[in-house]
């Protein structure tokens, strides 16, 4: 099966810094890499997402950049504010029998200094 | 609507206990899921329902037993748990197709005592 390996667990920055995490996958079948934001006592939010026909993919101060042949891809979140000060899950899914079963990586806790 | 709901927030139940877990959602989508999350943990799944049919069980144990009266619902029925099933369960949901977005519902924390 799938394994999605993530780092760091942990990061701490100065507001208005960047921050990037990274993940790699195992499956090369996996076709598309959610991001997932889960602050403290609340529900996994998907941020931002991407899917395996492109390389990049920007939302405002959030970017993803994928690398199939590597089989990584990263979240970069630039300007950084202390609400987002989460724990973030990157996931991948690969093929399954109705809907997308995803898999998770281990987190990184993510630390924004005002 | 574009949110997963879920009932009971908060549940504490003994190991004798037969208790159910709800989730409900109204965006038409035809997967849905169950997930289990331990503290600083990710989320790890459990069941895959796809068109209100059990598609994945992720070698889940029986005292776990899920449900899906329709497209909108899904249930998780508990009985005999152990301790160390306390966690947060969380119910997703996505259309059926593939590379589809998963939404969340808020959780039910569990705790066995």
């Amino acid at each position: 099966g799938e394994n999605v390996e993530q780092h760091p667990s942990t990061l701490s920055v100065q507001e208005g810094d960047s921050a990037v995490i990274k993940c790699t996958y195992s499956d090369s079948a996996s076709n598309y890499f959610p991001w997932y934001k889960q602050e403290l006592g609340k529900r996994p939010q998907l941020i931002i997402d991407i899917r395996s026909n492109v390389g990049e993919k920007k939302d405002q101060r959030i970017a993803v950049t994928l690398n199939k042949t590597a089989k990584h891809f990263s979240l970069h979140i630039t300007e950084t504010q202390p609400e987002d000060s989460a724990v973030y899950f990157c996931a991948a899914s690969g093929a399954a029998v109705g809907g997308n079963m995803l898999t998770f990586g281990g987190g990184t806790r993510l630390m924004v200094k005002p | 609507d574009t949110e997963v709901t879920q009932t009971p927030k908060h549940l504490v139940m003994g190991m004798t206990n037969k208790k159910s877990l709800k989730c409900e959602q109204h965006m038409g989508h035809r997967a849905m899921y169950w997930y289990k999350q331990k503290a600083k943990k990710p989320p790890e799944l459990m069941f895959v329902y796809s068109y209100e049919k059990l598609s994945i069980n992720e070698s889940v144990p029986s005292r776990f037993s899920p449900e899906c009266p329709n497209s909108s619902l899904l249930n998780l029925h508990l009985h005999a748990l152990q301790p160390e099933d306390s966690a947060l369960y969380l119910c997703a949901s996505s259309q059926e197709r593939r590379q589809e977005t998963q939404y969340f519902g808020p959780g039910t924390r569990l705790l066995v005592l």
